[in-house]
């Protein structure tokens, strides 16, 4: 089984709808990332939590919000989707101490399209 | 703020040959570099990264990358292509606290029999 879950690894929606996007570990991690890639931008933050009542804006927070349901849970949610928040959605998880540089950890993504 | 540069989205190399994929960073504090690769349809995975100590970090399937920090450089290596080595690879810079990570854009290596 994958560390790091995502569901669902695929989504078709439209404009105006509510999405949430989620994501569970078995690594034990207590920090949890969301990011956004874009063809040729790469990966760009949205999200991040340091433990479950720790959570913190990233580069391009605007149109999402998060829930950190319990140390292994943490989900995104479009509360509004629109069209250029279609893109491909990661997950990622990091342990250890913080700033010790222990790597992040993906799951293997959502697709969201929006119409 | 921290920021990553990959020169050329696209490399094609022949089977065999040296791949040569670039990467210049900016931090204001000594930086700890990751490359990733990214296969079709997965997540991120992790080749190597630099953290402190030899400046020559070896990762897995035979890639390395050595870091210069008079050239804020951290060019990822691997001798031989394989035709398996076909992916997107990107750099990524973290400045320690939270482990956050600032991405590059990402080069999109092809590899040609």
């Amino acid at each position: 089984d994958a560390d790091v879950t995502q569901t669902p690894r695929n989504r078709i929606t439209k404009t105006g709808k509510r999405i949430m996007l989620e994501c569970s570990q078995t690594k034990g991690h207590d920090r949890m990332y969301w990011y956004r890639q874009d063809p040729g931008l790469g990966l760009r933050l949205i999200y991040y939590s340091f433990d479950v009542k720790d959570i913190n804006k990233g580069e391009i927070s605007d149109g999402y919000s998060v829930s950190r349901q319990a140390q292994a849970k943490f989900s995104l949610s479009l509360e509004s989707a629109i069209p250029n928040q279609t893109a491909l959605y990661f997950c990622a998880t990091s342990g250890g101490p913080s700033g010790s540089n222990q790597p992040q950890h993906f799951g293997d993504g959502t697709r969201l399209s929006i119409l | 703020a921290q920021s990553v540069t990959q020169l050329g989205s696209h490399v094609s190399v022949s089977e065999g040959a040296l791949v040569l994929l670039r990467c210049n960073y900016s931090s204001s504090v000594p930086p700890y570099l990751f490359w990733y690769v990214q296969y079709p349809n997965q997540g991120l995975q992790l080749l190597l990264k630099y953290t402190t100590g030899a400046t020559l970090v070896k990762g897995i399937n035979g890639f390395e990358a050595e870091f210069k920090k008079s050239e804020t450089s951290f060019h990822l290596t691997k001798p031989s292509a394989h035709m398996s080595d076909a992916a997107e690879y990107f750099c990524a810079v973290s400045e320690g606290y939270g482990n956050k990570l600032v991405f590059g854009a990402g080069t999109i290596l092809r590899v040609k029999s």
